[in-house]
């Protein structure tokens, strides 16, 4: 059963567009939640996390916005950018656990 | 900077080999994860560590080991290569939360 889940698989978005990827969670014990950024034959990159504490984070570019009550989040990105292409993972931590899981990714494209 | 390295970008291996991906990171972490990442699968958790000489269980552990002999050092073991191990490897590192990824090993089982 996924506890993470990002049901677009693909997103293609215009460049200097707000780019908005979503994710739903199932476990009320998460308290932390993250996104990386992943591109081909790489590693992921951490990028913006949330406490569920918070209902916004925002690092340059990049918001993060939570929604307790819908167990749902989002990050949004503004401008995009040609480098933003590459797959975004949605990540969640349960409460006083330090592992994390995550969602099967979504693909982005940034279109010139 | 964190620094998570991986010994190998591309490795080839034969169905019943046993291979061994290590993984190293500089920055006194406690925890170290192991994962393989496939198509449509997202990332799934093999193996994990909090400290030295532990290791935990993570969602798919059949057919794996690993060895945490030294607080840096986290090895990844295939007892016995199969072609559905087949994959990208990749290795993180976290003081708590926020994980920090190696470049990945992808694996290819012949």
């Amino acid at each position: 059963d996924q506890q993470v889940k990002q049901n677009s698989p693909s997103l293609s978005v215009q460049e200097g567009r707000i780019s908005i990827l979503n994710c739903d969670y199932t476990n009320s014990m998460f308290d932390y939640f993250l996104w990386y950024k992943k591109y081909p034959a790489e590693g992921p990159t951490f990028l913006i996390s949330i406490s569920s504490i918070k209902d916004k984070n925002e690092d340059g570019r990049f918001t993060v916005f939570l929604n307790k009550s819908a167990k749902h989040l989002s990050l949004h990105i503004v401008p995009s950018q040609p480098g933003d292409s590459a797959v975004y993972f949605c990540a969640a931590s349960p409460n006083r656990d330090d592992k994390i899981i995550f969602g099967k990714g979504t693909r982005l494209h940034i279109l010139p | 900077d964190v620094k998570v390295t991986q010994s190998s970008r591309y490795l080839v291996k034969r169905t019943g080999e046993k291979v061994f991906l290590e993984c190293v990171q500089d920055m006194d972490h406690e925890n170290m994860f192991w994962y393989r990442q496939d198509p449509g699968l997202g990332l799934r958790l093999i193996y994990f560590s909090y400290d030295v000489k532990m290791k935990e269980k993570g969602d798919i552990p059949e057919g794996y080991s690993v060895s945490r002999e030294k607080k840096e050092r986290f090895s990844l073991i295939l007892e016995s290569a199969s072609t559905n191990q087949t994959s990208m490897y990749l290795c993180a590192s976290s003081p708590a939360r926020a994980q920090y990824f190696g470049p990945g090993t992808r694996l290819l089982v012949l």
